[in-house]
């Protein structure tokens, strides 16, 4: 099993819609936890990070359920320019080094 | 403030060719990473340094790739010789530690191209 999976789309979604991603971890030592996000030809991004209690930031909401080793990232009322890669990052416990997963596309369409 | 700097921004070379990529870690940071991202792997770390020693070079692909910290503020990632499989976007991230696990923040990368 892979450290961090994802699902990698591509999520086609019209301009407005709510979309949500989800991110599997299989280290349960696992603290930290992120959102990056990567638009074509581009670095990857921070885009938020993840608490025990769930967080929000203006349209993003993202939340960690350590029971069943998943984090999610929801996105309302989604814009043309959400359209990016969004990576899910899961640190090792303890150490800075992390591990990116693969990645899941979003399209936003008019 | 600056951001994580790497130079360059794009190398074409021939095989066989020695390259070396350069990064500037944002002041403050301590950590270090060297990543490689390709279309059919996505991001790899290459290798991991902390107060300018390297922590994990489980991700270095083979002895051809060697990494170094001279000082706190910068690195470089080498490739003697290099080959056709290792083109690929190579980046550079760094973090602190000052509260606790910090996320890391890339440079723009550096588009290899060995022909």
């Amino acid at each position: 099993r892979k450290e961090v999976e994802q699902d990698p789309g591509p999520f086609n979604v019209p301009e407005g819609a709510t979309v949500a991603f989800n991110c599997t971890y299989s280290n349960s030592a696992s603290q930290s936890f992120f959102w990056y996000r990567q638009d074509c030809r581009k670095e990857p991004k921070l885009l938020m990070s993840v608490y025990s209690s769930g967080n929000e930031d203006g349209r993003f909401t993202a939340q960690l359920n350590r029971a069943s080793q998943y984090i999610s990232l929801l996105i309302r009322d989604s814009k043309l320019s959400d359209s990016a890669t969004y990576l899910c990052v899961v640190n090792r416990g303890g150490y800075q080094k992390v591990t990116f997963g693969t990645g899941t596309k979003l399209q936003v369409i008019p | 403030d600056a951001g994580v700097i790497q130079s360059p921004r794009h190398e074409v070379t021939e095989m066989g060719q020695e390259v070396t990529l350069r990064c500037k870690l944002i002041s403050g940071h301590n950590s270090l990473f060297w990543y490689r991202q390709t279309m059919m792997r996505g991001l790899e770390l290459l290798i991991y340094f902390n107060n300018n020693v390297p922590i994990d070079d489980s991700g270095m692909p083979e002895d051809r790739f060697s990494a170094k910290m001279p000082n706190a503020s910068f690195s470089t990632l080498k490739i003697q010789p290099s080959e056709p499989r290792d083109s690929a976007v190579y980046f550079c991230a760094s973090s602190g530690e000052d509260r606790g696990f910090q996320p890391q923040h890339f440079g723009d990368g550096t588009r290899l191209s060995i022909l």
